[in-house]
């Protein structure tokens, strides 16, 4: 069956330290998608970064930095020298390509960066 | 560009009353998904609409859900007999062509208090 699972509830850190969002899935399919999004106090999703099973490269956006390992079935999230903009709760997706594409999402990581 | 809009953005009710939730779409996004956001919790996948048909109504809670979409554009997802536990977030999100590997775009949710 399929599942996302992030382990982190909440996370504090100071403004300008570096973290870890953990993201880890379960799927049968060989061919799935996953995704991190973010939801600011205002409420609204906003999507982030896609990634497909077919490429484990590592891809870095500014400061945030994403690392998809297949053989630990982890898609983790970092957040480099983060600001108090980047407190928000950050979702996992995972997405098949024979599930009706359906998406599953994580119960979320709340990250509180403080000034 | 518009993205998705939800109505209303919060709606407050009596227990046991019948309420109805609206979602718009992004102009030609034939996918349609909804969400349960319960305080504190992730997302609680509820139905999703390919078109005007809905291939996974596997999410809807209790028979008391329903959700329907008209003319491949907007969406009425409808509770009847309101109780208490079904205050929440409830969410709408769109994609371009159904596939698994789009990203799907939020609308800003409806609040939903049952007394």
């Amino acid at each position: 069956a399929q599942k996302v699972t992030q382990a982190q509830t909440e996370i504090s850190v100071v403004e300008k330290e570096d973290v870890t969002l953990d993201c880890v899935y379960e799927t049968r399919d060989t061919t799935y998608y996953l995704f991190w999004y973010k939801q600011p106090p205002s409420g609204e999703l906003v999507f982030l970064i896609r990634r497909n099973s077919f490429d484990e490269q590592n891809e870095i956006s500014g400061r945030y930095s994403w690392n998809f390992q297949k053989s630990t079935s982890s898609f983790n999230f970092t957040i480099t020298a983060s600001q108090v903009v980047d407190s928000a709760v950050y979702f996992c997706a995972l997405s098949d390509g024979w599930s009706g594409n359906q998406f599953y999402f994580g119960t979320g990581t709340s990250l509180t960066v403080i000034p | 560009g518009a993205g998705v809009s939800q109505s209303p953005s919060n709606k407050v009710t009596e227990k046991g009353k019948d309420v109805e939730l609206r979602c718009d779409p992004i102009s030609g996004h034939t996918a349609l998904y909804w969400y349960r956001q319960s305080l504190g919790q992730g997302l609680e996948f509820l139905i999703y609409f390919q078109g005007n048909s809905a291939p996974d109504k596997s999410g809807l809670p209790s028979d008391r859900f329903s959700a329907e979409r008209t003319g491949g554009s907007v969406s009425t997802l409808t509770i009847q007999r309101t109780q208490q536990e079904d205050s929440a977030v409830y969410l709408c999100a769109s994609n371009a062509g159904g596939l698994s590997y789009n990203e799907q775009f939020f609308g800003p949710g409806t609040r939903l208090t049952v007394l």
